[in-house]
């Protein structure tokens, strides 16, 4: 079956330390993106990619990196720069782009930052 | 910016009720999604709409542009509905950005 996998679940790290979250697609869809949810408030957008090799910043990418080498990976790596990394991490992707085509998403990570 | 306002904010219904959530939003978009986000985390695309009505099984989400709101209807409710119901739209002016809705925490009960 198709889908988005994000890995791990959960992920505890110490304050000042690089993190990646994978997140892993095999829908060959062009369009990823990464959300950011904290309580009480909607998704945000950290970074998407329209196409392998490309991406843009969203509302929140500071403190954030991201790659895209290949069609089917958007690592996310959230820098020590990153001022309130604590937050439940979203990664989506759609075959166009989310103003014509549905949004398909993983299960998220966890970040705890400690 | 496109301002997302979702109501109610929480619902209690009974097994079997009929359920309304609306969703308005401020400026002029191409298309609306309804999401739902279950206790795990996980969210799950239910509708994509630009106009008019749309149906899948006991769901069913309307769109009126012209007063810039749309709502999620569920008809004869279960425990299993129980979840956050998300409202996102295009914004910006960009293909790729949506604007969420802080959800609507849905609790249905037997």
């Amino acid at each position: 079956d198709g889908g988005i996998t994000q890995s791990p679940k959960y992920l505890f790290r110490k304050e000042g330390q690089n993190v990646t979250l994978s997140c892993e697609q095999n829908l060959n869809h062009d369009a990823m993106y990464w959300y950011r949810q904290d309580p009480g408030q909607g998704l945000r957008l950290i970074y998407y990619s329209q196409i392998v090799n490309d991406f843009q910043k969203g509302d929140i990418a500071e403190g954030y990196s991201v790659s895209r080498e290949k069609k089917e990976s958007f690592p996310l790596t959230v820098t020590s720069a990153q001022k309130n990394p604590t937050a439940f991490y979203l990664c989506a992707s759609s075959i166009r782009g989310a103003g014509d085509s549905p949004l398909h998403f993983g299960n998220g990570t966890r970040l705890t930052v400690t | 910016k496109n301002e997302v306002e979702q109501s109610p904010q929480n619902l209690t219904a009974q097994e079997g009720e009929f359920i309304t959530i609306n969703c308005s939003y401020s400026v002029g978009i191409s298309a609306l999604h309804w999401l739902q986000q279950h206790p795990g985390g996980g969210i799950v695309s239910l509708f994509m709409l630009s106009s008019g009505k749309k149906k899948h099984g006991r769901l069913i989400a309307t769109i009126n542009i012209q007063e810039k709101h749309s709502s999620l209807h569920i008809t004869a409710s279960h425990p299993r509905d129980s979840a956050v119901y998300i409202c996102a739209v295009t914004s910006g002016g960009s293909n790729y950005k949506l604007t969420f809705g802080k959800g609507t925490l849905l609790t249905v009960n037997p």
